[in-house]
């Protein structure tokens, strides 16, 4: 039962383009969402959340849109920079659960 | 900056052996989680854990699971009798409030290998 989908499980994107992770969610209960970001031999760490009441928040060079009737999200980078290599983590919660739900996630390579 | 450690960071043991994964969350967080992820596949939550007891657990945390905050500082996570599926990255988390607010702050996560 996925119900936080990355359908991409890799992108690359030039180093100064942009790249956008993308996220579908089946549980229209979820009214936080967050990204995290992963490099190897580390633990999750949190990039940037949106909560459902928004459809957009910024943080420097990361944007998060959130489409609430296509249960949608996407994750902006830019400009995209070598050490944005990483795998993305989409993740939703709700007021009701103490747990947070993560997609696959996605792995993103940002080349020279 | 503070920070979520835990150890071992790569516990390899015997199917059937009990195993303790150890963690020390951020000084002043008051609620603690254990995820996990198998190889390849998505982070999955385990347990969370509130106020000296489990808020919250999911299918995966069976009776072979337990926690426990033995002191002030550590928060353990024991597999009593491990089998090969339990081989998995697992991941401690803490947080200072109800995580709608204060987002959870993951360790480096401890590799087991159940052999």
């Amino acid at each position: 039962d996925q119900q936080v989908k990355q359908n991409s499980p890799s992108l690359s994107v030039q180093e100064g383009r942009i790249s956008i992770l993308n996220c579908d969610y089946t549980n229209s209960m979820f009214d936080y969402f967050l990204w995290y970001k992963k490099y190897p031999a580390e633990g999750p760490t949190f990039l940037i959340s949106i909560s459902s009441i928004k459809d957009k928040n910024e943080d420097g060079r990361f944007t998060v849109f959130l489409n609430k009737s296509a249960k949608h999200l996407s994750l902006h980078i830019v400009p995209s920079q070598p050490g944005d290599s990483a795998v993305y983590f989409c993740a939703a919660t709700s007021n009701r659960d103490d747990k947070i739900i993560f997609g696959k996630g996605t792995r993103l390579h940002i080349l020279p | 900056e503070p920070e979520v450690t835990q150890t071992p960071s790569h516990q390899v043991t015997q199917m059937g052996q009990e195993v303790i994964l150890r963690c020390v969350p951020i000084s002043n967080h008051l609620y603690f989680y254990w995820y996990r992820q198998i190889l390849g596949q998505k982070v999955e939550f385990l347990v969370s854990f509130y106020n000296n007891e489990i808020s919250e657990k999911s299918e995966i945390f069976d009776d072979q699971f337990s926690v426990e905050r033995p002191d002030g500082s550590n928060f353990t996570l024991k597999i009593r009798s491990t089998k090969l599926e339990d081989s998995a990255m697992y991941f401690c988390a803490s947080s200072v409030g109800d995580r709608i607010l204060f987002e959870a702050f993951f360790g480096q996560g401890t590799r087991l290998t159940v052999v």
